[in-house]
């Protein structure tokens, strides 16, 4: 069965660069979460989309903005980076039928040196 | 607000045996639901067991079952035959049930370690 795809898997940027994560929902899904999981820490909610809409949001910084696409595809733009936004970048996709059923994409690892 | 405490930080069970894992949840609303979610090395994050609020049955998946307990807002996770692929991270999670707001709120998680 198809799954949440989540690009790039790694990425390493510097101090005060801009990064860019992608987020493909499984097929028919049409609500997209932004979870940030420092290290050591548990996944923090940052933003979710419904029919390309924001829906929801939680602790995401003013320097990160996030879309919704056509095709439910989602992207979460990151700038200035600090050091403190090194984490993983998960993102869940649901059904509106089925919102109790989140399933996450293998995440995005984001350094920041 | 919806808070979610795992008081344990970490945990060991011996390889076939029995372990129960604990989680806590404060909140105002009468409807929701709570999961538990497994993050093994490899950091993804896998759906173990999902309980909804309204149904007094708890939930049982294999060889994971639930203990909610309402009234006490608690939840925990039971492990029989642990195998040593269950060593990972356990998340205790909230969801409130309206389909707008439908965000996870995770507890801190604990560190489960199967001895061969």
């Amino acid at each position: 069965a198809a799954g949440v795809i989540q690009s790039p898997r790694h990425l390493i940027k510097e101090k005060r660069e801009t990064a860019t994560l992608k987020c493909y929902p499984i097929p028919r899904h049409d609500t997209v979460y932004w979870y940030q999981q420092g290290p050591g820490q548990d996944p923090q909610f940052l933003i979710s989309f419904y029919e390309k809409m924001q829906s929801d949001k939680g602790s995401i910084p003013d320097r990160f903005s996030a879309q919704q696409f056509s095709d439910y595809h989602s992207e979460l733009n990151m700038s200035s980076l600090e050091l403190g936004d090194s984490a993983l970048y998960f993102c869940a996709s649901s059904s509106s039928g089925s919102r109790n059923e989140q399933y996450f994409g293998p995440g995005t690892r984001l350094t920041v040196t | 607000a919806q808070t979610v405490t795992q008081s344990q930080p970490e945990m060991s069970v011996q390889e076939a045996e029995t372990v129960t894992l604990s989680c806590t949840y404060d909140t105002s609303e009468n409807n929701y639901y709570l999961f538990w979610y497994k993050q093994p090395p490899s950091r993804q994050m896998i759906l173990v067991i999902r309980q909804e609020a309204y149904k007094q049955q708890n939930a049982t998946e294999n060889r994971f079952s639930v203990n909610f307990q309402k009234a006490a807002k608690s939840f925990s996770l039971k492990i029989s035959d642990s195998q040593l692929g269950d060593t990972a991270m356990y998340f205790c999670a909230f969801m409130t049930y309206t389909g707008a707001n439908s965000k996870l709120t995770f507890g801190k998680g604990i560190t489960l370690s199967v001895r061969p």
